[in-house]
C-alpha cells in the first residue's frame, strides 16, 4: 500500500540556518503531496501542497518540489526562525481513493534555537 | 484557523464516565474525520464520514462511538475508556470526491486524560 517516510527528529538548528526535512513516498498511482505543520497546543495546518510531478509548493518561506523520479517531497527553508519550531508532517493522498484518506508520515519535530 | 471548531479543548474523565467530543466545521465540506494523536506515535485515523455516511472504521474499539448527524457536525462518544486512550483527539474536514486533491482542515483538538 501507499506509505510516507520522514526523517526522524528532533531536528535542532540555530536561527537563520538552512532547513531540509526529508520526505519520501511510495504510491501506486499519482498522489497529491502535502506538508502540514503543528505548533504547540494546536491542530495541524496545511503548509503547502503539490498535485503533480515537478510542481513546487511554497508558503511562508517554505518550499517543496514534487519529484516523481526520486519519489520525494523534501521540505526546505532558507533561513529558519524561532517561530518555525513545530512538528512537520508529510502526507499523500490518492485522488482515486474512495475513502479520501491521507497517508501520513510520523512527523519531524523541529527546534530552532536563538 | 477557525473553520473547524472542537470542544472541549481539555477533558479529564474517569474510566467509568461517559462523555462526548464535539466537532463543527464551517467550511461547507462533505467529509469529516476523527484522528488520535498519541505521544511518540504516528497520527492514527479512527473514523471517516463522507456525506454523513461512515466509510472507514480503522479497527477502533467499541468504547469509541462516532456520530455524524449532518455534514457540519461530528461527535465522538466515549465510555469506559482506558488509560491508554489518553491522547489528543483531532477532528478534520475536507471537500472530498473522486479525483479530489483537497487538503484536510483540522481543529485544535481535544486533549483527553483518563484517570
Amino acid at each position: 500500500g501507499d506509505s510516507v517516510t520522514q526523517m526522524e527528529g528532533p531536528v535542532t538548528l540555530s536561527e537563520e540556518a538552512f532547513l531540509t526535512i526529508n520526505c519520501t513516498y511510495t504510491a501506486t498511482g499519482y498522489p497529491s503531496l502535502f506538508w502540514y505543520v503543528q505548533y504547540p497546543g494546536e491542530g495541524l495546518q496545511l503548509l503547502l501542497k503539490a498535485t503533480k510531478a515537478d510542481d513546487k509548493g511554497s508558503n511562508k518561506g517554505f518550499e517543496a518540489t514534487y519529484r516523481k523520479e526520486t519519489t520525494s517531497f523534501h521540505l526546505e527553508k532558507g533561513s529558519v526562525q524561532v517561530s518555525d519550531s513545530a512538528v512537520y508532517f508529510c502526507a499523500l493522498s490518492d485522488p482515486m481513493d474512495s475513502n479520501y484518506q491521507l497517508i501520513w508520515g510520523a512527523g519531524t519535530k523541529l527546534i530552532i534555537k536563538p | 484557523e477557525t473553520g473547524v471548531t472542537q470542544t472541549p479543548r481539555h477533558l479529564v474523565m474517569g474510566m467509568t464516565n461517559k462523555k462526548s467530543l464535539k466537532c463543527e466545521q464551517h467550511l461547507g465540506h462533505n467529509a469529516m474525520y476523527w484522528y488520535k494523536q498519541s505521544a511518540k506515535k504516528p497520527l492514527e485515523l479512527m473514523f471517516v464520514y463522507n456525506f454523513k455516511e461512515q466509510t472507514e472504521n480503522n479497527s477502533v474499539p467499541s468504547r469509541f462511538s462516532p456520530e455524524c448527524p449532518n455534514s457540519s457536525h461530528l461527535f465522538l462518544h466515549l465510555h469506559t475508556l482506558q488509560p491508554e486512550d489518553s491522547a489528543l483527539y483531532l477532528c478534520a474536514s475536507s471537500q472530498a470526491g473522486r479525483g479530489s486533491n483537497q487538503p484536510q482542515h483540522f481543529g485544535d483538538g481535544t486533549r483527553l486524560s483518563i484517570l
